[in-house]
């Protein structure tokens, strides 16, 4: 069945330093999703990309998607604080279904 | 604002015991969902549900059961808890086919002793 992993699965930063989580599947992908789990908090919806090669940027965060549209990945330029929390990629192999990915949790080291 | 409420934010529970969890959205959404979250293991879908009484199977449905009478209600059942259910539940809503937004709720720390 469809697998998604993610890496790396913890990173600490110290702050002001860049951070990337990746996400790649085993099978060609429709769209993904990105979510932010802050630490005691529920999974929020960042953004989907549904295009190849496509990229988006949301301030300091820039997501891809890749040319296969097998992986993607978000880059936070300039970490702060207030990124702390889990990341996770959310891929949906069916019409309803979602598979989300192992998730990494980012620390910040102020 | 898409409201997802769960009825615990913690709830304690012994092993056999018959465990309610209860999910409310205010959106109208079709679809619900089920997930539990685990240290390591991220979201694992539990069951789901695109529509009123009609139910579907996730990854990890053994020990589960789920019913949904009503557009905004999901309940998760847990027919006779055991320890090794003891986690994080997060129940989620989204409007239409893959690739709309999964709105989470709160979530409900179940321990099982």
């Amino acid at each position: 069945g469809q697998q998604v992993m993610q890496i790396p699965q913890y990173q600490h930063v110290q702050e002001g330093e860049d951070f990337t989580t990746y996400c790649n599947s085993s099978t060609t992908l429709s769209n993904i999703q990105w979510y932010k789990q802050r630490p005691g908090g529920h999974p929020v919806f960042l953004i989907q990309l549904v295009k190849s090669g496509e990229v988006k940027k949301q301030k300091r965060l820039t997501f891809q998607f890749g040319e296969a549209k097998k992986n993607s990945s978000l880059h936070i330029t300039a970490t702060q604080t207030t990124d702390v929390g889990t990341y996770f990629c959310a891929v949906a192999p069916g019409t309803y279904k979602y598979i989300f990915g192992t998730g990494t949790r980012l620390k910040v080291l102020a | 604002d898409v409201k997802v409420t769960q009825s615990s934010r913690y709830l304690v529970k012994r092993t056999g015991e018959k465990v309610f969890l209860e999910c409310v959205q205010d959106m109208d959404h079709e679809n619900m969902f089920w997930y539990r979250q685990d240290p390591g293991l991220g979201l694992r879908l539990i069951y789901f549900s695109y529509d009123v009484k009609m139910k579907e199977k996730g990854d990890i449905p053994e020990g589960y059961s789920v019913s949904r009478e009503k557009k905004e209600r999901f309940s998760l059942i847990l027919e006779s808890a055991s320890t090794n259910q003891t986690s994080m539940y997060l129940c989620a809503s989204s409007f239409g086919t893959s690739g709309d937004t999964q709105y989470f709720g709160p979530g409900t720390r179940l321990t099982v002793l």
